[in-house]
């Protein structure tokens, strides 16, 4: 089975400021990685994927990740952020090849301040 | 394509009333899956199918719950009776082979059960 820990439940950060939302999970196989972005009253939105290559992957919006094999890890990050990206992130694993369903973490919400 | 239309927005029933959440995947989808959404446990999977057929209703919470896929374009879910402790935002999301490329969502039925 898979399980996704997000570390931090809020993120304050100012605008124009670097950010990180921290992702582990854990899994007996190997696994793709998603991060969503939700946005108030609204379903979430793929940001970004990790199936296999290169472990640094590039999303909309600015947003990048980078994929840690030994540290399980999958963390989410961008230069400066902006107060359009204040919203609920959410990491997400399910294990490769054609079987098995998305398991999400319990979310992330990133507050920019102006 | 109009993305996943999920229906109502809205809901607010009494306690012991049917109610039935309604979603429309984008065509082409051979998979769709119900979340549920709430402060305390985050995002859960109810109930995914594949082509029609439920695959998994492990995530079902009890025997009031039902769901039902009658052809590639409309999924129900129903509670039968309900209950304040329903009270979620509830979520239909759709994929082309189990989400390789990411799940798409609906923007949720919020459920309100006095």
């Amino acid at each position: 089975a898979q399980s996704v820990t997000q570390l931090d439940s809020q993120v304050p950060v100012f605008e124009e400021a670097p950010v990180e939302l921290r992702c582990n999970y854990s899994s007996s196989v190997s696994v793709y990685l998603f991060w969503y972005v939700q946005y108030p009253n609204q379903g979430l939105q793929l940001l970004l994927k990790y199936l296999s290559g290169s472990t640094l992957v590039k999303g909309i919006n600015g947003f990048e990740a980078e994929f840690n094999k030994s540290q399980t890890s999958f963390h989410l990050r961008k230069p400066s952020v902006h107060i359009s990206d204040t919203a609920e992130y959410f990491c997400a694993v399910r294990p490769s090849g054609n079987t098995g369903k998305l398991i999400f973490g319990q979310g992330t919400t990133l507050q920019v301040k102006p | 394509d109009a993305g996943v239309i999920q229906s109502p927005r809205h809901e607010v029933t009494e306690m012991g009333q049917e109610v039935t959440l309604r979603c429309k995947p984008i065509s082409g989808h051979d998979y769709l899956f119900w979340y549920r959404q709430t402060m305390m446990r985050g995002l859960e999977l109810l109930i995914y199918f594949n082509n029609n057929v439920p695959i998994d209703d492990s995530g079902m919470p009890e025997d009031r719950f039902s769901a039902k896929m009658p052809n590639a374009s409309f999924s129900t879910l129903k509670i039968q009776p309900s209950e304040p402790r329903d009270s979620a935002v509830y979520f239909c999301a759709s994929s082309f082979s189990l989400g390789v490329g990411g799940y798409t969502f609906g923007s949720g039925t919020r459920l309100t059960v006095v």
